[in-house]
C-alpha cells in the first residue's frame, strides 16, 4: 500500500467553480502535512501547510482528519492559473523524508 | 536568485555512461535532500544530508548511485553505468532544521535525465 494516495483526477472545472479533493495517508504517526503545487515539468512549490484545526489561505482551504487519516484541499472561485497538479505530502515529523502522493490534476477552463 | 539551484537542467546520455548532477541549496539551510520523480508519479525520496553527513539512503538508491556534500554546502549526485530506468527528473530540496519555521522543504527546478 502506498504511503499517500490521491485521486489522480483530472478535475475539469469552469472558471469560478469550487473544486475539492482528498488524499489519504497510511502512517498514523505522521506529523506534518502539506499541499504542494506542481506545474507541468516544473518543481513542486509549497501551496500551504495543513494544520489540525484546518486552515485557509485566500481561496484555498485545507482540512486534516487524523482519525480517518485524510487531508483535503478546496479551491474556491477557480482561476485559470489554478490549473496544475496538486501533490499531497506527509512527513513523519521526527525524520526528514517527505512522502508524496502521485498528484491530483486540476484543469480550469474559461 | 536565492532559491535552490540545480545544474544541469537537462542531461541526455547513453546507457552505460556516468553522469553527475549538482545542487546548491538555499544558503542558510543545513538540510539537503534528493528526490526522483518519474512521469505521473510524485517525487520519491532518495537521500538526505544534514550539513556534510549523509544520514539516510533510500532502498531506491542502488550501488550505482552516490551522493556527496563535502563541505556542507552544495551536493552532487552521481549515477554510474546509467540504465534506461534511471531516466527521470532528479529534484533537490533544502530546509532549515524542523525547530525553525517547521520542516518545509524548498525544491530546485530539477535535472531531467534521459538515458538513451
Amino acid at each position: 500500500r502506498k504511503e499517500v494516495e490521491q485521486d489522480p483526477g483530472p478535475f475539469n472545472v469552469p472558471e469560478g467553480a469550487t473544486v475539492a479533493f482528498n488524499c489519504t495517508y497510511s502512517n498514523s504517526a505522521s506529523q506534518s502535512f502539506f499541499w504542494y503545487r506542481q506545474d507541468c515539468r516544473k518543481e513542486p512549490k509549497l501551496l500551504m501547510s495543513v494544520y489540525s484545526s484546518g486552515n485557509e489561505d485566500g481561496r484555498f482551504t485545507a482540512q486534516l482528519n487524523r482519525a480517518s487519516q485524510y487531508i483535503s484541499l478546496l479551491i474556491r472561485d477557480s482561476k485559470l492559473s489554478d490549473s496544475a497538479t496538486y501533490l499531497c505530502v506527509v512527513n513523519m515529523g521526527f525524520d526528514y523524508k517527505l512522502s508524496f502522493g502521485a498528484g491530483t490534476t486540476v484543469t480550469v477552463r474559461a | 536568485d536565492t532559491g535552490v539551484s540545480q545544474n544541469p537542467r537537462h542531461k541526455i546520455t547513453k546507457r552505460g555512461q556516468n553522469v553527475t548532477f549538482r545542487c546548491d541549496p538555499i544558503s542558510e539551510h543545513n538540510r539537503l535532500y534528493w528526490y526522483r520523480q518519474t512521469l505521473g508519479q510524485g517525487p520519491e525520496f532518495l537521500t538526505y544530508f544534514q550539513n556534510e553527513a549523509q544520514l539516510e539512503k533510500s532502498r531506491l538508491l542502488s550501488d550505482r548511485f552516490s551522493a556527496e556534500r563535502p563541505k556542507g554546502s552544495f551536493s552532487t549526485l552521481e549515477i554510474q553505468r546509467t540504465e534506461q530506468g534511471d531516466s527521470a527528473m532528479y529534484l533537490c530540496a533544502s530546509s532549515l532544521p524542523p525547530d525553525r519555521v517547521g520542516d518545509i522543504q524548498y525544491f530546485g527546478a530539477g535535472t531531467r535525465l534521459s538515458v538513451l
